[in-house]
């Protein structure tokens, strides 16, 4: 069965201080994958996703099919970037939806 | 401007009273879903339409109905509400499933007593 799964509810670090949001996942075919943020008071959007291989707002993550990861980087976090956030994995070749993480919430700390 | 819209933003019940949260997009996407987010759970699809007519089930469909008659809307209805259903859920949308991002509501916090 597909599955995401963040090992982290909660991440606390250090402005300046790099960051490291694990995903891993579970998937027989080949993956889509995403992660989105949420704000505080605002909706989920969408930060990036691994077929684009873009860096968003400082933040990269790379697809490491023998690992099946997809763990979420950035070098230097700033206070804007305490959030929620949400791995997740589009499931085209089943039933067409996007299973979601259980989340992370990072605080990053002045 | 492109968004999704749901409607009412709070709401508190009791049970068994049957009520229904619209969903809206302008942006002609085919896909919609509905989403509920509890703690320590993240969120987990409800329903989700491929397009007009198209309903499914997704992880947690008991207790909720769908139904999509026009490409725009997408409303989620609670026949009869029970404690268990108090969440914040959200409606999202997208131009197809796949590579393709969700664009989700400002979400819906329902409390059922």
């Amino acid at each position: 069965a597909q599955r995401v799964t963040q090992p982290e509810k909660l991440l606390s670090v250090f402005k300046g201080a790099p960051v490291e949001l694990k995903c891993n996942y579970s998937y027989s075919g080949s993956p889509e994958l995403f992660w989105y943020v949420q704000y505080s008071r605002q909706r989920l959007q969408l930060l990036l996703r691994h077929i684009s291989r873009e860096s968003i707002k400082g933040f990269t993550a790379d697809l490491n099919k023998g690992e099946t990861s997809f763990h979420l980087k950035k070098p230097f976090a700033q206070e804007e970037d305490s959030a929620m956030y949400y791995c997740a994995l589009s499931d085209i070749q089943g039933a067409q939806k996007l299973v979601f993480g259980q989340g992370t919430r990072l605080t990053i700390n002045p | 401007e492109a968004q999704v819209t749901q409607n009412p933003r709070y709401l508190i019940t009791v049970t068994g009273k049957k009520l229904t949260v619209t969903c809206s997009q302008n942006m002609n996407h085919e896909y919609m879903s509905w989403y509920r987010q509890d703690p320590g759970l993240g969120l987990r699809q409800i329903y989700y339409s491929m397009n007009v007519e198209v309903t499914d089930k997704g992880d947690v469909p008991e207790g909720y109905k769908v139904s999509r008659k026009e490409k725009r809307n997408f409303p989620l209805i609670l026949e009869s509400p029970s404690p268990n259903q108090t969440s914040l859920y959200f409606c999202a949308s997208s131009l197809r499933v796949g590579a393709y991002e969700q664009y989700f509501g400002p979400g819906t916090r329902l409390t059922v007593t």
